[in-house]
């Protein structure tokens, strides 16, 4: 079916260390997927998206990396700070029109 | 920017009663979508409207679940009778998005997290 998980339910890093988020989706006809952010009692925040054509896109001090050939998506956070701690999803957008469906999400934590 | 407005934030009730939650979105944007979201989960998509049309209800539980977007603006989602396993965060989300290629990014408003007792 169309869903998309996460590999690791947490993660624990260091500050200032490198955090790589995965993700594995099952759509083949993906073609634009989003990360976003989620802090206790909030919403989730837009943090950067891709689109099929293309394999990886920088913000500031993140990556956003897809193989479309294992369908797998990854995050990878530079210089982790105690305020990147939240849990993270990542989205697919599987048909065009459609809504995003979420994975499960990976709680990231960052010790200073 | 005023962002995506929920409320209210918090609500406890007990089993069979009602609920309603209210949602604002970003002005001008066309589409509106409300989400469930079960402690330890990622959010799953109860319905989504463009302007005050449904797009995708296929996962809303009719029997107890309703919503409208009257004038393609503010929505409201009703749950009636509440069940235990309706406890959860119900956000709103709002794009700009007209119905043509990917909705690009959702914004999300702060959530309504409802305990149903």
């Amino acid at each position: 079916g169309e869903s998309v998980g996460l590999h690791l339910p947490t993660l624990s890093v260091q500050e200032g260390d490198n955090s790589i988020i995965n993700c594995a989706y099952s759509n083949s006809a993906s073609d634009y997927f989003i990360w976003y952010k989620q802090e206790s009692g909030k919403g989730p925040q837009f943090i950067i998206d891709i689109r099929s054509n293309m394999d990886k896109r920088q913000g500031q001090r993140v990556t956003v990396l897809l193989n479309k050939t294992v369908k797998h998506l990854s995050l990878q956070i530079a210089a982790t700070q105690p305020g990147d701690s939240a849990v993270y999803f990542c989205a697919e957008n599987g048909q065009a029109g459609t809504a995003l469906i979420f994975g499960k999400g990976t709680t990231l934590s960052v010790s200073s | 920017e005023a962002g995506v407005a929920q409320s209210p934030r918090y609500k406890i009730i007990e089993k069979r009663q009602s609920v309603a939650f209210w949602c604002n979105p970003i002005s001008g944007h066309a589409t509106l979508y409300w989400y469930q979201q079960i402690l330890g989960q990622g959010p799953k998509l109860l319905i989504q409207f463009q302007n005050n049309g449904v797009v995708d209800d296929s996962q809303l539980p009719k029997d107890r679940f309703s919503a409208e977007r009257l004038k393609g603006v503010d929505s409201t989602l009703k749950i009636q009778p509440a069940k235990l396993e309706d406890s959860a965060v119900y956000l709103c989300a709002s794009s700009p998005y007209r119905g043509r290629g990917n909705t690009g990014e959702l914004f999300f408003g702060e959530g309504s997290r409802l305990t149903v007792l």
